[in-house]
């Protein structure tokens, strides 16, 4: 009875370089959001994804940021060229449809970048 | 633009007591308010939650009330206890929207043995 399941746990990277989070969400459930909790912030929401298809990505930044959530796998953020303010933890969370409003949440990503 | 505000930060309470954690909202299209626990470095944890067509809901220890002319809501955790001390969220989604929730910033509750 595996709940949301994130990788990796903690992520470092370099200035420039490129960060890819992968969320598996919870069996039964096809819908995925994004949120990015910045230090002393509350979660925001980035982006709402079913498999093969963006539903909302009006949370996320217009540049460097991309999701998808294929037909077979987990769902991934990528962040391009990471910058020191992209430093966040990055949580996912799944639910069975839209109309149930209770999401469930992995542990996230803590992404730290040099 | 902050439309979920927890204005505050920290509470502290005796064990056994009751804590009262509070969230203000403004948009009023929210039809849908929840509220999660969350340890550090975990993920958020959902606790309960409420309908706009209610005006409380309750589960075991953790009441949620809601004034929708105040645009206000409250959760209510008695009897206190010390496994309890975490930070709360309150959150909320839009009717006919798609289901994103937009979170407050958190209150710290500490409950002391």
């Amino acid at each position: 009875n595996a709940g949301v399941m994130q990788n990796p746990r903690h992520l470092v990277r370099r200035r420039g370089q490129e960060a890819r989070l992968r969320c598996s969400p919870m069996k039964g459930h096809s819908h995925v959001y994004w949120y990015r909790q910045l230090p002393e912030e509350g979660l925001k929401f980035m982006v709402y994804l079913q498999k093969e298809n963006i539903i909302d990505e009006s949370g996320m930044p217009k540049e460097r940021f991309s999701a998808e959530f294929p037909k077979e796998g987990p769902s991934i953020l990528r962040i391009q060229q990471v910058v020191r303010g992209d430093s966040a933890a990055y949580f996912c969370a799944s639910s069975p449809g839209r109309v149930a409003n209770e999401q469930f949440f992995g542990p996230g990503t803590r992404l730290t970048v040099l | 633009d902050q439309q979920v505000k927890q204005n505050s930060p920290s509470l502290s309470v005796q064990e056994g007591r009751i804590s009262i954690l509070n969230c203000d909202y403004t948009n009023s299209m929210f039809d849908y308010f929840l509220w999660y626990k969350k340890y550090p470095a975990e993920g958020p944890t959902f606790l309960i939650s409420i309908s706009s067509i209610k005006d409380k809901n309750e589960d075991g220890r953790f009441t949620v009330f809601l004034n929708k002319s105040a645009k206000h809501l409250s959760l209510h955790i008695v009897p206190s206890q010390p496994g309890d001390s975490a930070v709360y969220f309150c959150a909320a989604s839009e009717r006919g929207a798609t289901n994103k929730l937009i979170f407050g910033t958190g209150t710290l509750l500490a409950v002391q043995p």
